[in-house]
């Protein structure tokens, strides 16, 4: 069974950074594009990244632009988010998830790991 | 580009059909057929109920149903359950070089 499972989360200090990473397992994880969807506490969803199968191609929010680098190794069936100069509003749980349809849908994502920015 | 707009919440009875509406514009949701819908129950990740505006995943019950006019793209419930009861995002892609939009979300509750 597809299995997605995020880590690297935590508190972080305004300006810091932190590397998610997310395992993926049950698929054939270079096969599929990959996505990072971030929900703000009490808030909606929103898109912050998305990379291709073969890391040719990645994508971001213009929130995150420049300061977050998405990448995979699909040697190690992982998907990584780097996140520099983060700010308060960053705060978020930060979910990984395999791209269905390219780039409209995503079919199976993890369980998310929250980001805390704040002094 | 902003996010789509969905009512703050709905509800109907057990039984009942409910309808969700997501409306979009026409760079995104009028020119594509990439709408889809999530579910997200509190403090659970997000499930995948429809793609493509009207396409099921396997394993998603047929009560859940996906449909499009112009700018406005809909998802109806029909047969309400309990298990329902939960938080409703619409997305939709809006172009070469974007993110895929997502609608602001939609309560609903099962009365």
């Amino acid at each position: 069974q597809v299995q997605l499972v995020e880590s690297g989360g935590g508190l972080v200090k305004p300006g810091g950074s932190l590397r998610l990473s997310c395992a993926a397992s049950g698929f054939t994880f270079s096969d599929y594009y990959m996505s990072w969807i971030r929900q703000a506490p009490g808030k909606g969803l929103e898109w912050v990244s998305y990379i291709s199968s073969s890391s040719s191609y990645t994508n971001y929010a213009d929130s995150v632009k420049g300061r977050f680098t998405i990448s995979r190794d699909n040697a190690k069936n992982s998907l990584y988010l780097q996140m520099n100069s983060l700010r308060a509003e960053d705060t978020a749980v930060y979910y990984c998830a395999r791209l269905v349809v390219v780039p409209a849908a995503n079919d199976y994502w993890g369980q998310g790991t929250l980001v805390t920015v704040s002094s | 580009q902003s996010a789509l707009t969905q009512p703050a919440s709905v509800s109907g009875s057990p039984g009942q059909s409910i309808t969700i509406s997501c409306t979009g514009t026409s760079s995104d949701v009028g020119s594509y057929n990439l709408v889809s819908w999530y579910q997200q129950h509190p403090g659970k990740a997000p499930k995948l109920m429809i793609y493509e505006v009207s396409k099921r995943p396997s394993g998603v019950s047929n009560r859940f149903s996906g449909s499009k006019s112009g700018n406005t793209a809909s998802l109806t419930i029909s047969g309400l359950q309990a298990e329902d009861e939960a938080d409703y995002y619409c997305c939709s892609y809006a172009g070469s070089s974007t993110l895929g939009v997502f609608g602001g979300g939609t309560k609903l509750t099962v009365l």
